[in-house]
């Protein structure tokens, strides 16, 4: 089975500054797609960025951006510029590949994002 | 409007109590799911559905039960409700294709007293 690992329950970082999420995963698959999703206080699951195993490049949404290591199986979030409405509950998750879609997404527990003024 | 909705959007109930939360989307997305969430431990997949014909188990479905009503419609059941039930459940869809990205409702905050 798979497993996802998000070693930091919680950062904090200052307004404007950079941080970096940290994501592991474990899985025998060469095929699959990993993704970050956004937990604000409203509860809403908003999806930030996503990426296929079979690209190497990272993938990158406006402030958003990812470092995809997939020997070392990781799968690391950089937020650039941190705004107040980064603040929220982030969370990595990974699917299966082709033909395994509806299986579901696996989560990791979560990294808590403190934005500090 | 919401593409996917979820109802209730809040509950409250009691031990042994039977309870249905409801998921409608107007995405035209083919498949469902619907995933729990506890303090620390992120999401958790208890059902999914490919269509209306399909339904499969996930990683926690014990004590749940659910119903594909229509292409848009997935309905979560607990028979007879829990304490450790207690939870925020969240439903998904997705279109069948390379990326098959979820997209989630609002979430359904269960208490079980």
């Amino acid at each position: 089975a798979q497993t996802v690992t998000q070693s930091q329950p919680e950062m904090s970082v200052q307004e404007a500054e950079t941080v970096t999420l940290s994501c592991t995963y474990d899985t025998s698959e060469s095929d699959y797609y990993l993704f970050w999703y956004k937990q604000p206080p409203s509860r809403q699951m908003i999806l930030v960025i996503r990426q296929e195993a079979y690209k190497q490049q990272n993938a990158t949404e406006n402030r958003f951006s990812v470092n995809f290591q997939k020997a070392a199986k990781s799968f690391s979030l950089k937020i650039s510029d941190s705004q107040l409405g980064d603040a929220a509950m982030y969370f990595c998750a990974y699917r299966r590949g082709r033909g395994g879609g509806a299986d579901g997404l696996t989560f990791g527990k979560g990294t808590h994002l403190i934005i500090q003024p | 409007d919401a593409d996917v909705t979820q109802t209730p959007r809040n509950r409250i109930t009691k031990t042994g109590k039977r309870i249905m939360l409801e998921c409608s989307q107007t995405k035209g997305h083919d498949r469902m799911y619907w995933y729990r969430q506890d303090p620390g431990l992120g999401l958790r997949l208890i059902y999914y559905s490919f269509d209306v014909k399909d339904i499969n188990k996930g990683e926690i479905s014990d004590g749940y039960s659910v119903s594909r009503q229509a292409q848009a419609k997935f309905s979560l059941s607990l028979e007879s409700a829990i304490p450790n039930q207690t939870a925020l459940y969240f439903c998904a869809t997705s279109r069948q294709g390379v990326w098959d990205t979820q997209y989630f409702g609002p979430g359904t905050r269960l208490t079980v007293l």
